[in-house]
Protein backbone atom coordinates (compact mmCIF):
# COMPACT_ATOMS: atom_id res chain seq x y z
CA UNK A 1 0.00 0.00 0.00
CA UNK A 2 1.33 2.99 -1.09
CA UNK A 3 1.40 5.55 1.47
CA UNK A 4 2.16 9.76 2.37
CA UNK A 5 1.72 10.76 5.40
CA UNK A 6 1.76 14.13 6.97
CA UNK A 7 0.74 15.78 10.35
CA UNK A 8 -2.42 16.87 10.36
CA UNK A 9 -1.85 19.97 12.24
CA UNK A 10 -2.66 22.72 13.04
CA UNK A 11 0.74 24.39 12.73
CA UNK A 12 0.66 27.77 14.05
CA UNK A 13 3.09 30.48 13.16
CA UNK A 14 3.67 34.21 13.52
CA UNK A 15 3.29 36.26 10.49
CA UNK A 16 6.89 36.79 9.19
CA UNK A 17 8.04 33.57 9.68
CA UNK A 18 9.22 30.69 8.30
CA UNK A 19 6.59 28.16 7.97
CA UNK A 20 8.03 23.90 7.65
CA UNK A 21 5.48 21.25 6.30
CA UNK A 22 6.83 18.04 6.41
CA UNK A 23 5.91 14.49 4.95
CA UNK A 24 6.73 11.04 4.40
CA UNK A 25 6.30 8.48 1.93
CA UNK A 26 6.25 4.75 1.79
CA UNK A 27 6.92 3.65 -1.66
CA UNK A 28 10.49 3.97 -2.79
CA UNK A 29 9.35 3.83 -6.27
CA UNK A 30 8.12 7.32 -5.82
CA UNK A 31 9.97 10.00 -8.17
CA UNK A 32 7.91 12.90 -8.38
CA UNK A 33 6.54 14.71 -5.62
CA UNK A 34 3.68 17.99 -5.73
CA UNK A 35 2.86 20.49 -2.79
CA UNK A 36 -1.16 21.89 -3.23
CA UNK A 37 -2.75 24.46 -1.38
CA UNK A 38 -6.41 24.02 -0.59
CA UNK A 39 -8.14 26.93 1.06
CA UNK A 40 -11.08 26.25 2.88
CA UNK A 41 -14.45 25.20 0.85
CA UNK A 42 -12.29 25.70 -2.84
CA UNK A 43 -10.24 22.96 -4.40
CA UNK A 44 -6.09 22.26 -4.36
CA UNK A 45 -4.12 24.37 -6.33
CA UNK A 46 -0.75 23.62 -7.63
CA UNK A 47 2.04 25.55 -5.66
CA UNK A 48 5.38 23.50 -7.03
CA UNK A 49 6.76 19.92 -7.77
CA UNK A 50 9.94 18.21 -7.25
CA UNK A 51 11.93 15.46 -9.08
CA UNK A 52 15.14 15.47 -7.74
CA UNK A 53 16.86 15.87 -4.78
CA UNK A 54 17.62 18.98 -3.39
CA UNK A 55 15.60 21.80 -3.08
CA UNK A 56 13.99 23.99 -5.57
CA UNK A 57 12.83 27.52 -5.13
CA UNK A 58 10.08 29.28 -6.11
CA UNK A 59 9.44 33.09 -4.66
CA UNK A 60 8.89 32.54 -1.00
CA UNK A 61 8.36 29.01 -1.33
CA UNK A 62 11.12 26.40 -1.10
CA UNK A 63 10.87 22.23 -1.77
CA UNK A 64 13.22 20.17 -0.76
CA UNK A 65 13.05 16.40 -1.21
CA UNK A 66 15.66 13.65 0.10
CA UNK A 67 14.78 10.33 -1.33
CA UNK A 68 17.67 8.30 0.52
CA UNK A 69 15.11 9.20 3.76
CA UNK A 70 11.95 9.31 1.95
CA UNK A 71 10.96 12.85 2.97
CA UNK A 72 9.69 15.83 0.99
CA UNK A 73 9.24 19.23 2.90
CA UNK A 74 7.95 22.82 2.10
CA UNK A 75 9.40 25.86 3.56
CA UNK A 76 7.39 29.01 3.17
CA UNK A 77 9.37 32.45 3.81
CA UNK A 78 8.06 35.52 6.00
CA UNK A 79 4.40 33.57 6.40
CA UNK A 80 1.67 35.69 5.68
CA UNK A 81 -2.25 35.50 7.03
CA UNK A 82 -3.28 34.41 3.11
CA UNK A 83 -0.98 31.34 3.47
CA UNK A 84 -3.32 29.89 6.45
CA UNK A 85 -4.80 26.95 4.26
CA UNK A 86 -4.44 23.20 4.05
CA UNK A 87 -1.40 22.22 2.57
CA UNK A 88 -1.45 18.69 0.21
CA UNK A 89 1.58 16.56 -0.38
CA UNK A 90 1.33 14.04 -3.65
CA UNK A 91 3.84 11.71 -4.41
CA UNK A 92 3.82 9.52 -7.78
CA UNK A 93 5.82 8.05 -10.40
CA UNK A 94 6.15 10.56 -13.11
CA UNK A 95 6.05 8.55 -15.84
CA UNK A 96 3.10 5.64 -14.53
CA UNK A 97 0.40 5.61 -17.16
CA UNK A 98 -2.30 8.03 -15.68
CA UNK A 99 0.02 9.77 -13.49
CA UNK A 100 -1.83 8.32 -10.45
CA UNK A 101 -0.88 10.57 -7.26
CA UNK A 102 -1.09 9.75 -3.95
CA UNK A 103 -2.22 12.64 -1.49
CA UNK A 104 -1.39 12.65 2.32
CA UNK A 105 -4.19 13.77 4.10
CA UNK A 106 -2.85 17.65 4.67
CA UNK A 107 -1.40 19.95 7.30
CA UNK A 108 -3.37 22.63 8.44
CA UNK A 109 -1.18 25.84 8.64
CA UNK A 110 -2.53 28.87 10.60
CA UNK A 111 -0.64 31.97 9.96
CA UNK A 112 -0.90 34.62 12.97
CA UNK A 113 -1.18 38.90 12.56
CA UNK B 1 -3.96 28.42 -18.20
CA UNK B 2 -5.02 25.08 -17.41
CA UNK B 3 -9.44 25.32 -16.70
CA UNK B 4 -11.08 22.59 -15.11
CA UNK B 5 -15.20 23.06 -14.90
CA UNK B 6 -17.26 20.88 -12.49
CA UNK B 7 -21.12 20.67 -13.71
CA UNK B 8 -22.65 21.77 -10.18
CA UNK B 9 -21.01 23.49 -7.36
CA UNK B 10 -23.89 22.18 -4.65
CA UNK B 11 -25.90 19.49 -5.50
CA UNK B 12 -28.68 18.50 -3.12
CA UNK B 13 -30.33 14.87 -4.03
CA UNK B 14 -32.68 12.22 -2.29
CA UNK B 15 -31.39 8.38 -1.27
CA UNK B 16 -32.01 6.19 -4.18
CA UNK B 17 -31.60 9.25 -6.84
CA UNK B 18 -28.90 8.80 -9.82
CA UNK B 19 -26.48 11.25 -10.26
CA UNK B 20 -24.68 12.59 -12.54
CA UNK B 21 -21.42 14.66 -12.39
CA UNK B 22 -19.47 15.97 -14.93
CA UNK B 23 -16.18 17.55 -15.52
CA UNK B 24 -15.33 19.29 -18.41
CA UNK B 25 -11.48 20.43 -19.30
CA UNK B 26 -9.91 22.35 -21.95
CA UNK B 27 -6.43 21.71 -22.58
CA UNK B 28 -6.51 18.24 -24.32
CA UNK B 29 -5.21 16.25 -21.08
CA UNK B 30 -5.20 12.55 -21.91
CA UNK B 31 -6.13 11.67 -17.98
CA UNK B 32 -8.88 12.92 -15.58
CA UNK B 33 -9.46 11.92 -12.11
CA UNK B 34 -12.43 11.48 -9.97
CA UNK B 35 -11.90 12.21 -5.95
CA UNK B 36 -14.10 12.41 -2.85
CA UNK B 37 -12.65 14.66 0.00
CA UNK B 38 -13.87 14.19 3.67
CA UNK B 39 -12.71 16.18 6.63
CA UNK B 40 -9.82 13.48 8.17
CA UNK B 41 -9.65 11.39 5.15
CA UNK B 42 -8.08 13.31 2.59
CA UNK B 43 -8.66 12.80 -1.36
CA UNK B 44 -9.82 9.43 -2.41
CA UNK B 45 -9.88 8.17 -5.69
CA UNK B 46 -12.59 6.90 -6.92
CA UNK B 47 -12.04 6.51 -10.74
CA UNK B 48 -9.28 7.43 -13.23
CA UNK B 49 -9.24 7.58 -17.21
CA UNK B 50 -6.64 8.18 -19.30
CA UNK B 51 -8.25 8.06 -22.96
CA UNK B 52 -11.62 8.07 -24.51
CA UNK B 53 -13.47 5.28 -23.41
CA UNK B 54 -11.11 3.99 -20.81
CA UNK B 55 -11.25 3.62 -17.44
CA UNK B 56 -9.88 2.61 -14.17
CA UNK B 57 -11.11 1.75 -10.76
CA UNK B 58 -9.71 3.87 -8.19
CA UNK B 59 -9.58 3.18 -4.46
CA UNK B 60 -13.02 3.37 -3.56
CA UNK B 61 -15.39 2.65 -6.66
CA UNK B 62 -17.94 0.77 -4.97
CA UNK B 63 -21.25 2.60 -5.40
CA UNK B 64 -19.91 4.50 -8.50
CA UNK B 65 -19.74 4.29 -12.20
CA UNK B 66 -17.83 6.89 -14.73
CA UNK B 67 -18.32 7.54 -18.40
CA UNK B 68 -15.68 9.25 -21.15
CA UNK B 69 -16.49 9.38 -24.48
CA UNK B 70 -15.02 12.40 -25.37
CA UNK B 71 -11.67 13.27 -24.10
CA UNK B 72 -12.73 16.66 -22.49
CA UNK B 73 -15.23 15.64 -20.42
CA UNK B 74 -15.59 12.64 -18.18
CA UNK B 75 -18.69 11.88 -15.50
CA UNK B 76 -19.36 10.97 -12.57
CA UNK B 77 -22.59 8.71 -12.29
CA UNK B 78 -24.04 7.94 -8.79
CA UNK B 79 -26.13 4.74 -9.69
CA UNK B 80 -28.43 5.02 -6.12
CA UNK B 81 -27.10 7.97 -3.57
CA UNK B 82 -26.86 7.01 -0.23
CA UNK B 83 -26.43 9.48 2.48
CA UNK B 84 -22.67 8.01 3.40
CA UNK B 85 -21.91 9.54 -0.70
CA UNK B 86 -22.49 13.17 1.31
CA UNK B 87 -18.91 14.65 0.33
CA UNK B 88 -16.82 16.86 -1.74
CA UNK B 89 -16.42 15.97 -5.05
CA UNK B 90 -13.06 16.78 -6.97
CA UNK B 91 -12.46 16.39 -10.96
CA UNK B 92 -8.78 16.67 -12.10
CA UNK B 93 -6.88 16.31 -15.48
CA UNK B 94 -3.62 16.09 -16.21
CA UNK B 95 -1.07 15.88 -19.45
CA UNK B 96 1.81 13.34 -17.76
CA UNK B 97 2.85 14.95 -14.54
CA UNK B 98 0.78 17.62 -12.46
CA UNK B 99 -2.77 17.04 -11.94
CA UNK B 100 -5.28 20.34 -12.29
CA UNK B 101 -8.43 20.06 -10.12
CA UNK B 102 -11.90 21.48 -10.64
CA UNK B 103 -13.72 23.86 -8.26
CA UNK B 104 -15.57 21.12 -7.13
CA UNK B 105 -18.96 19.56 -6.65
CA UNK B 106 -20.35 19.35 -2.77
CA UNK B 107 -23.09 16.78 -2.92
CA UNK B 108 -26.00 16.45 -0.08
CA UNK B 109 -27.69 13.08 -0.30
CA UNK B 110 -30.80 13.19 1.72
Amino acid sequence: QKEVEQNSGPLSVPEGAIASLNCTYSDRGSQSFFWYRQYSGKSPELIMFIYSNGDKEDGRFTAQLNKASQYVSLLIRDSQPSDSATYLCAGGPPMEYGNKLVFGAGTILRVKS
Amino acid sequence: DVKVTQSSRYLVKRTGEKVFLECVQDMDHENMFWYRQDPGLGLRLIYFSYDVKMKEKGDIPEGYSVSREKKERFSLILESASTNQTSMYLCASSSWETQYFGPGTRLLVL
